[in-house]
Parts: C-alpha cells; structure tokens; sequence
C-alpha cells in the first residue's frame, strides 16, 4: 500500500497570509490526525477528523481549522498566519474506528511551513 | 495536563552497546505506550506498542519495558548501530485516538 502523501513539502509565506495543507492518508484508514512540530513545543495535536467529522481538538486558536473529505483525505487551513506558525506540519493515519489496529498511526513526511 | 518527559540530551554511544531511552510521564494511566523513530526531515515511524499489562516487548534489537508504578517506560536498542542514529519519540493515547508525545532524545552511535 502507499503511504501517506502530504502536499506541498516546503512553504513560504508571509504574515497575514493564509494556508492549506493536504494530506492523503493510506487507503482503507479513515482517521486522520494533524500535527505541529516545532524545536521548542516537540510534536503537538492539533486535531483528528474520522468519516468527515472533527473527533478531537488540541489546543489551538481557531485560527488552525481542518476538513476531511468522503475520500478520507484530509486537509487544514492556517488563517492570518504569524511568524509562530513556522513549523513542520505532519499529518497521521490509523485503522482507528475502521475495524483495524487503531493504535498505530503512519505519519507522512510533512509540510514545512515557513512564515516571514 | 498531561506531562511525558524525555531526556532532552543526546545521548551518545559506542557501535555495539546497548541504547537505553528514558520516556517518564504524569497525571495519567495510560493504556499502552508506543514508541516511533523520527529522522531528519521526516515524520516519525512507528517502532513498538507495549500495553499496561505487559511488562516488557521485544522486537529483534528493539526492547521495552512498561512499569505503571513508576510511570516509566524504557526503550533499549542492543548491539547499536550507526544506522540506529535517529531521534526516539514515546507517546502515549490520553483520549480517544489523541496522541501526546514526549519531545524525543536524540540517539548518536558512533562507529
């Protein structure tokens, strides 16, 4: 099976601007999670979408919003961006709810998000 | 909130000998543990899941122990090699399918 895309790699935007992120999960997963990454903060949740819904939060401004298509494939959106935001964004799949091994997640390679 | 922590120091071995990584964590019991390998540039790889009822998980030079007493789990990688070189995540399920991860030791082995 291939395993999870995730388009663009690379960034670069400027403050104020606004992003979108995708994420193709491996076929047949249904749960799709997106993190941040950054040197200070370490790998951090951002949220979880299952069938099209939104199943869990972490704790990030609305700023950070996510979708999930009936294709799985997932996709989040970063408004009025600040130097902050400057990381390495992966996204997960899992079997979670799927009727598989929910545990294990399969990460992408990323998007690397530069903000200016 | 919940807490895990990882030695943030490198943690620099001899080809051959045994890697032994610290993951602590707080204010929670969880279920299972899991442990990835993350490399530069690239999202974490899954490694090995140990559950709350077992004590230790093998998987070729890959070991861990769980102890919930302690809130402790050990990840040991024997007869290191320089390709074992990477950064070492545990994490841990606190709700339903939201993971939380430690910050990662850095391993170096050298030849």
């Amino acid at each position: 099976k291939a395993g999870v895309t995730q388009t663009p790699r690379y960034l670069i935007k400027t403050r104020g601007q606004q992003v979108t992120l995708s994420c193709s999960p491996i076929s047949g997963h249904r749960s799709v999670s997106w993190y941040q990454q950054t040197p200070g903060q370490g790998l951090q949740f951002l949220f979880e979408y299952f069938s099209e819904t939104q199943r869990n939060k972490g704790n990030f401004p609305g700023r950070f919003s996510g979708r999930q298509f009936s294709n799985s494939r997932s996709e989040m959106n970063v408004s009025t961006l600040e130097l902050g935001d400057s990381a390495l964004y992966l996204c997960a799949s899992s079997a979670a709810g799927s009727g598989g091994a929910q545990e294990t997640q399969y990460f992408g390679p990323g998007t690397r998000l530069l903000v200016l | 909130s919940q807490k895990i922590e990882q030695n943030s120091e490198a943690l620099n071995i001899q080809e051959g000998k045994t890697a032994t990584l610290t993951c602590n964590y707080t204010n929670y019991s969880p279920a299972y543990l899991q442990w990835y390998r993350q490399d530069p540039g690239r999202g974490p790889v899954f490694l090995l899941l140990i559950r709350e009822n077992e004590k230790e998980k093998r998987k070729e030079r890959l070991k861990v122990t769980f102890d919930t007493t302690l809130k402790q789990s050990l990840f040991h990688i024997t007869a290191s090699q320089p390709a074992d070189s990477a950064t070492y995540l545990c994490a841990l399920e606190r709700d339903f399918n939201k993971f939380y991860f430690g910050s990662g030791t850095k391993l170096n082995v050298k030849p």
